[in-house]
């Protein structure tokens, strides 16, 4: 069964627009953390935020925040005032815990291009 | 600078034959742990260490094997490798705990076999 879910295969927003990235996840453990990480063309990963999952205010780096709505099970990712370098591969993940160790699961990934 | 690297970091090479990609962090943490990025597939974990000498397992181990003598370095090695293996890999490395901890990603490892 998909552990995280990103329904949104690739999404076209203008520039200084804000925009928001679906990822719906499946848990059945109490303490979880939830993860956004952005690939741009160059490849690697890059951390943006993260949630706890007894976080009660929802967490925001910058013009990044997270929609966290735990009775839904959803982590959407938030970008305010979209700029052209914003244009990457967004992946959403959750930290499992595994014989005391992390493990992140990671969604399919949404691509997203800002278009001037 | 506190970093993951990772060598070669790309390689075009030949069904069959023996490959090892290294990978080395410099920030002292337990946790390293190895992933493949597929298309459509997002990434998936195929070993993992949480300290030295502790491997196991993650959830597309077979084809691949991993060692971790030291605690700055977790080498991927590819015995045969076959084309189903062409992928981008990624090694990630972290504390473990504290459980608030991010995972730091290497650059990344995009291999190809022909």
């Amino acid at each position: 069964a998909q552990k995280i879910t990103q329904t949104q295969p690739g999404m076209f927003v203008q520039e200084k627009e804000a925009v928001t990235l679906d990822c719906t996840y499946d848990t059945s453990d109490q303490s979880y953390g939830l993860f956004w990480y952005k690939q741009p063309s160059s490849g690697e990963m890059i951390f943006l935020i993260y949630q706890g999952s007894y976080d009660e205010q929802n967490a925001t780096e910058g013009r990044y925040s997270l929609n966290f709505q735990k009775a839904r099970k959803s982590a959407n990712l938030v970008i305010s005032a979209s700029q052209l370098g914003d244009s990457a591969m967004y992946f959403c993940a959750m930290r499992e815990a595994l014989k005391g160790a992390q493990k992140l699961v990671f969604g399919q990934g949404t691509r997203l291009t800002i278009n001037p | 600078e506190a970093q993951v690297t990772q060598n070669p970091r790309y390689l075009i090479t030949v069904t069959g034959k023996k490959l090892t990609v290294t990978c080395s962090q410099n920030m002292n943490h337990e946790y390293m742990s190895w992933y493949r990025q597929d298309p459509g597939l997002g990434l998936r974990q195929i070993y993992y260490s949480m300290n030295v000498e502790v491997t196991d397992k993650g959830d597309v181990p077979e084809g691949y094997k991993v060692s971790r003598k030291e605690k700055r370095n977790f080498p991927l090695i590819l015995e045969s490798p076959s084309p189903n293996q062409t992928s981008l890999y990624f090694c990630a490395s972290s504390f473990s705990p504290p459980r608030t901890d991010t995972q730091y990603f290497g650059p990344g490892t995009r291999l190809t076999v022909l």
